[in-house]
């Protein structure tokens, strides 16, 4: 089947810092969502991208959709502790009656 | 809006026995819904697709006999863990796909139920 490889697994950073995360894939996706998770929830959506190229923000999030529509990255400027928690990419390879595809998450952790 | 709900949170049983989830969209019509499972620090694993009025196609290595699944209405969909086991014991998460007027793609996920099977 197809698998998602997101990196990094974890990170440890300060507040304030930049964040960034990517995810890749050795077939195609339509879609590229990313997700944030806290323990114990389900995950909300924070960017969905629909075209390849295509560069979405949403406040201090940034996403874009690889040209080659293999890939994605997220960034985060600035963190706060609450951003805080495992971000998952997803990746949707037909149309919107397809189930999606997850990365194995970045476990975001933040030290004061 | 796009809110979906799943009942129950937690749910622990003894082995042997069949649990039942639900899955609901609350604020809309949701022709698709799907089933994923997460192990503890792992990620969400497609288990099955659901479109309402027909039967659910389940991924590979997914037993349907196992994992019953019912989408009877728009807003409702079920799944059934029958014989549950130790080993199924997990976090269960369903999403929902709006029916029209929503972003091609966008699933909207519940908060999931932990199941813990003695």
């Amino acid at each position: 089947g197809q698998q998602l490889n997101q990196s990094p697994q974890s990170m440890f950073i300060q507040e304030g810092e930049d964040v960034s995360m990517n995810c890749t894939s050795s077939s195609i996706f339509n879609t590229w969502l990313w997700y944030k998770q806290d323990p114990g929830e389900g995950p909300v959506l924070l960017i969905a991208l629909y075209k390849a190229g295509e560069l979405t923000s949403n406040g201090r999030l940034t996403a874009q959709f690889g040209i080659t529509r293999k890939d994605s990255f997220l960034n985060i400027s600035a963190s706060i502790p609450s951003d805080v928690g495992i971000y998952f990419c997803a990746g949707q390879a037909g149309g919107g009656a397809d189930g999606l595809t997850f990365g194995k998450g970045t476990h975001l952790i933040i030290q004061p | 809006g796009a809110v979906v709900s799943q009942h129950p949170s937690r749910v622990i049983c003894k082995s042997g026995t069949s649990v039942k989830i639900e899955c609901r969209s609350l604020d809309f019509q949701a022709t698709t819904m799907f089933w994923y499972r997460q192990f503890p620090k792992q990620s969400l694993m497609l288990m099955a697709t659901s479109n309402e009025g027909s039967k659910a196609t389940y991924e590979q290595g997914v037993e349907k006999d196992k994992f019953l699944i019912n989408h009877a209405s728009l807003t409702l969909s079920t799944l059934t863990v029958t014989s549950a086991h130790p080993e199924d014991s997990s976090f269960y998460i369903c999403s929902a796909r709006g029916a029209s007027g929503y972003i091609t793609g966008e699933q909207f996920f519940g908060p999931g139920t932990r199941l813990t099977v003695l």
